[in-house]
């Protein structure tokens, strides 16, 4: 039974560049957690998505970062013209019965 | 607003002895979360406390919820090495996003 999966792991952007970080939930989970985790710091909640719909984005930074889980496929989250600030690690979690399982994350780094 | 604050952030012990770290939240919540986080690496969950007065072990490590005084507590007892990692604890208010605390530095000392 695979876990939560992400990829790419390590990802290096220069400044203006994109961002796609890719999740896959595990297995038979429909709802989808994106979590940013500056260096030093806990884990902040960007936004929830379960197939084709967003249910909460409060904690998305309202330009340059979208999200989207469709039908078919991983969830991606997209961060356009990526500045220095969004360096950072960012983990996605399906949700089971009583917890959020949470994928190895993606380090992203902006130079 | 809704906070979860953790104490201290950085602990240093030594092997054999016990601590605890403290989790306050701001309001009701429906479920406390304990998580451990190594490095570079990933989250592992470590304890779901779904109720007052809930306790739950494994190995060296303990976690309660008091929901009346919105506390958990992560006890450790006779540490050992390789506990040291970073301890986060976490709730969800009502919704199903997490709001974590600011993480608690373990070191453990030989």
């Amino acid at each position: 039974n695979a876990g939560v999966m992400q990829n790419p792991r390590h990802l290096v952007r220069r400044r203006g560049q994109e961002a796609r970080l890719r999740c896959s939930p595990m297995k038979g989970h429909s709802h989808v957690y994106w979590y940013r985790q500056l260096p030093e710091e806990g884990l902040k909640f960007m936004v929830y998505l379960q197939k084709e719909n967003i249910i909460d984005e409060s904690g998305m930074p309202k330009e340059r970062f979208s999200a989207e889980f469709p039908k078919e496929g991983p969830s991606i989250l997209r961060i356009q013209q990526v500045v220095r600030g969004d360096s950072a690690a960012y983990f996605c979690a399906s949700q089971g019965a009583y917890e959020q399982y949470f994928g190895p994350g993606t380090r992203l780094t902006v130079t | 607003e809704l906070k979860v604050e953790q104490n201290p952030l950085f602990l240093s012990m030594q092997e054999g002895k016990n601590y605890t770290i403290y989790c306050n939240y701001s309001t009701t919540s429906d479920r406390l979360y304990w998580y451990r986080q190594d490095p570079g690496k990933s989250l592992e969950s470590l304890f779901v406390l779904l109720s007052n007065g809930a306790v739950k072990q494994e190995g060296r490590l303990m976690a309660s919820l008091d929901t009346k005084a919105r506390l958990s507590t992560l006890h450790i007892t006779a540490a050992v090495h390789d506990l040291s990692a970073t301890y986060f604890c976490a709730a969800n208010f009502g919704n199903e996003k997490l709001t974590f605390g600011t993480g608690t530095r373990l070191t453990i000392i030989p």
